[in-house]
């Protein structure tokens, strides 16, 4: 089975700062899809941002972008100018057809 | 607005008491999931319907079964809840994905936190 490694369990950053999100997985498979969600306190989940993993270029979403590396199966998230709004728990997700597995999460907290 | 809803938020049990969690979608999505998350770990997925064709994860245990009655709705029953199922349990859905095209992202309910006294 894939498994998808988020190796800091916490991280914070100052606000209007840049942080870094680190996410590793592992994969026997050609055609899969990366996410990233987003789970406030309290609220739902929802997406961030995706990447396929036949396309070459990162992924941009405004402030948010990805550094894609296949070949080190590494999928890092990159927060631009960090807002409070920002703090919440971040998961890194594979997606393939016979798997979909998250990683245990990064909880950001963003200080003002 | 179309969303995914989970009723109730909080649900209290017994322990070996019968407990069915709902979630129900106006997405029109045809593919439905049901999660188990617990605390400070990853969303486990449990099961997912496309459309009505259940899926079972392989290390999914017989206490937990699911019901998709129609489209919009999805429940969760939980047939003899121990201890350790205490959890959040996310339902969520996204559209089937077609030959080609990319996997649709998942869109998440709120969540129903059962306690299991």
């Amino acid at each position: 089975a894939q498994t998808v490694t988020q190796s800091q369990p916490e991280m914070s950053v100052q606000e209007a700062e840049t942080v870094t999100l680190s996410c590793t997985y592992d994969t026997s498979e050609s055609d899969y899809y990366l996410f990233w969600y987003k789970q406030p306190p309290s609220r739902q989940m929802i997406l961030v941002i995706r990447q396929e993993a036949y396309k070459q270029q990162n992924a941009t979403e405004n402030r948010f972008s990805v550094n894609f590396q296949k070949a080190a199966k590494s999928f890092s998230l990159k927060i631009s100018d960090s807002q409070l709004g920002d703090a919440a728990m971040y998961f890194c997700a594979y997606r393939s057809a016979n798997d979909m597995r998250f990683g245990a999460g990064t909880r950001l907290t963003v200080k003002p | 607005d179309a969303m995914v809803i989970q009723n109730p938020r909080y649900q209290v049990t017994q322990f070996g008491k019968p407990v069915t969690l709902s979630c129900s979608q106006t997405l029109n999505h045809n593919v439905m999931y049901w999660y188990q998350q617990k605390s400070s770990q990853a969303p486990k997925l449990l099961f997912h319907y496309y459309d009505k064709d259940f899926n079972n994860e392989a290390d999914t245990p017989d206490n937990f079964q699911s019901r998709r009655p129609n489209t919009s709705f999805c429940f969760l029953d939980i047939r003899s809840p121990g201890l350790g199922d205490a959890a959040m349990y996310l339902c969520a859905t996204s559209r089937y994905r077609t030959s080609g095209s990319p996997y649709n992202e998942q869109f998440f309910g709120p969540g129903t936190r059962l306690t299991v006294l």
